[in-house]
């Protein structure tokens, strides 16, 4: 158990729907990484969240946004779907905002995103 | 934009070999992770290497990092069923602003039969 919690575990919607991901992270804990992992274009960093600000935007969609909270949690909310956007959602938690140089990112189990 | 190759893609071998997977690019990173994840899990962390050059080994795996700090490689001995997963390479990448993301490869489906 890596301390980071996602749920929920697996969704399904249909296209053209809008869902929302959340993400715990490890007990102190500052950083939040958001990726998407699919077959074919494997792990792929979407954004990051240090203390409620955004930090780095990586190959995010514009219909994806993400936030972090006042408590650490962050929300990937996911709006106009299509079949393309079905992959694994991974959160991943570090202390710092500096990975990997001085701390270590913890994944959570990932959300399964299937769009029907 | 940096890409990390990773090869093979698929690889089956018997309990009792070796292997190496290795994980190219054309760009330099400060520093390389190698990461094994397991069906419905999220990945693991099993080393960070940093310097060009560096030789890092936890227990049966050996890991390094070129001179270069553009390719590393990972090395099983004597492989064991619980070795079986998906073993991924991230190299860091720096943003603007001085954070670093991960840029991951396609990893290396690794399956190691009794």
């Amino acid at each position: 158990d890596s301390g980071v919690t996602q749920t929920p575990k697996h969704l399904i919607t249909a296209t053209g729907q809008r869902v929302t991901l959340r993400c715990s992270p490890r007990s102190g804990d500052l950083s939040v990484y958001w990726y998407q992992q699919s077959l074919d274009q494997g792990l792929q960093f979407l954004i990051q969240y240090y203390n409620g600000e955004e930090r780095a935007k990586g190959n995010i969609l514009e219909r994806f946004s993400a936030q972090q909270f006042p408590d650490l949690h962050s929300e990937l909310n996911l709006s106009s779907l299509e079949l393309g956007d079905s992959a694994l959602y991974f959160c991943a938690s570090s202390v710092g905002v500096r990975v990997p140089l001085n701390t270590e990112a913890f994944f959570g189990q990932g959300t399964r995103l299937t769009v029907v | 934009t940096q890409l990390l190759e990773q090869s093979p893609q698929f690889l089956s071998i018997q309990e009792g070999e070796n292997l190496t997977v290795y994980c190219n690019s054309s760009s330099v990173f400060s520093s390389l992770q190698w990461y094994r994840q397991e069906p419905g899990e999220g990945p693991v962390l099993l080393v960070t290497v940093v310097t060009g050059g560096e030789v890092k080994k936890l227990k049966r795996l050996t890991f390094q990092f070129g001179d270069a700090r553009k390719d590393s490689s990972l090395h099983i001995t004597a492989a064991q069923p619980g070795d079986t997963g998906l073993y991924l390479c991230a190299g860091a990448a720096r943003n603007q602003g001085g954070s670093e993301k991960l840029v991951f490869g396609k990893g290396t489906k690794l399956t190691v039969n009794p």
